[in-house]
C-alpha cells in the first residue's frame, strides 16, 4: 500500500529555518516524481515544489523561489523541503504528495503543520 | 501565477448532480491536457478524482466525470452523495513549468 508520512513541522521564528521530510513506502520511489504542496489556514491549497525522480529538474513557485528548496534520497526513499526565511504567511500545512505521470498528484500524505509566528 | 477561478461554494440535494467550473488562460487549462481534479474533506488527505482532464484512476467512482472547452475546465457529480460533501480543486500545469490550483469550492449536499 502507498504510504506518504510527513514529519518535521513546528514552530519557527519569522526568519528562522525548518525541514521537512517525507518518508515514503508501498512503491518504488525512485522511479517517481514528487511534490510539496501546502495549505494555508482558511486558504485552498497550493502547489510549491516539484521534483523530477532522478533530481533532474526542480520547480518552484514564485511565492518560495529563493527561500526554498527542494530534494530527495532515494536510497532512503525519503524527499526533502528545506524551508529558509521564513515569514508569516508560509504558516501552513505541508503535504508531500506522489507523482502520477509526471504532471498529476495521485497519492498525498495527511501532512505536517508549520507555524511561523514570533 | 495568479490562481484558476472556480466558484466558491455549489450545491445540490442527494441525487441530483452538479458541475464545477475552474476558469484559467491560454498559459494553463487553455494551453494543456494536464487538468486534474482532487476532493478535500477537511483533516484528510486530498484525494485524486480526474487526471488529463477526463480519465479516472482506479477505484474513483464513475459518477465523478470531467471535461474541457476552451480556457474552463469542468467536474461534474452525478447521483450526489452525503460522502460527496467536501472541498473541490482543480490544477493545472502552466507554461512556465508550475502548477497552479484553483481556488477551491465548497461543495454542499442539502
Amino acid at each position: 500500500q502507498v504510504h506518504l508520512v510527513e514529519s518535521g513541522g513546528g514552530v519557527v521564528q519569522p526568519g528562522g529555518s525548518l525541514s521537512l521530510s517525507c518518508a515514503a513506502s508501498g512503491f518504488t520511489f525512485r522511479t517517481y516524481d514528487m511534490y510539496w504542496v501546502r495549505q494555508a489556514p482558511g486558504k485552498g491549497l497550493e502547489w510549491i515544489a516539484f521534483i523530477r525522480y532522478d533530481s533532474s529538474s526542480k520547480y518552484f513557485a514564485d511565492s518560495v523561489k529563493g527561500r526554498f528548496t527542494i530534494s530527495r534520497d532515494n536510497s532512503k526513499n525519503t524527499l526533502y523541503l528545506q524551508l529558509n526565511s521564513l515569514r508569516a504567511e508560509d504558516t501552513a500545512l505541508y503535504y508531500c504528495a506522489k507523482g502520477l505521470r509526471t504532471y498529476y498528484m495521485d497519492v498525498w500524505g495527511e501532512g505536517t503543520t508549520v507555524t511561523v509566528s514570533s | 501565477q495568479s490562481a484558476l477561478t472556480q466558484p466558491a461554494s455549489v450545491s445540490g440535494s442527494p441525487g441530483q448532480s452538479i458541475t464545477i467550473s475552474c476558469s484559467g488562460t491560454n498559459s494553463d487549462v487553455g494551453g494543456y491536457k494536464y487538468v486534474s481534479w482532487y476532493q478535500h474533506h477537511p483533516g484528510k488527505a486530498p484525494k485524486l478524482l480526474i487526471y488529463e482532464v477526463t480519465d479516472r484512476p482506479s477505484g474513483v467512482s464513475n459518477r465523478f466525470s470531467g471535461s474541457k472547452s476552451g480556457y474552463t475546465a469542468s467536474l461534474t457529480i452525478s447521483g450526489l452523495q452525503a460522502e460527496d460533501e467536501a472541498d473541490y480543486y482543480c490544477t493545472s500545469y502552466t507554461t512556465s513549468s508550475t502548477w497552479v490550483f484553483g481556488g477551491g469550492t465548497k461543495l454542499t449536499v442539502l
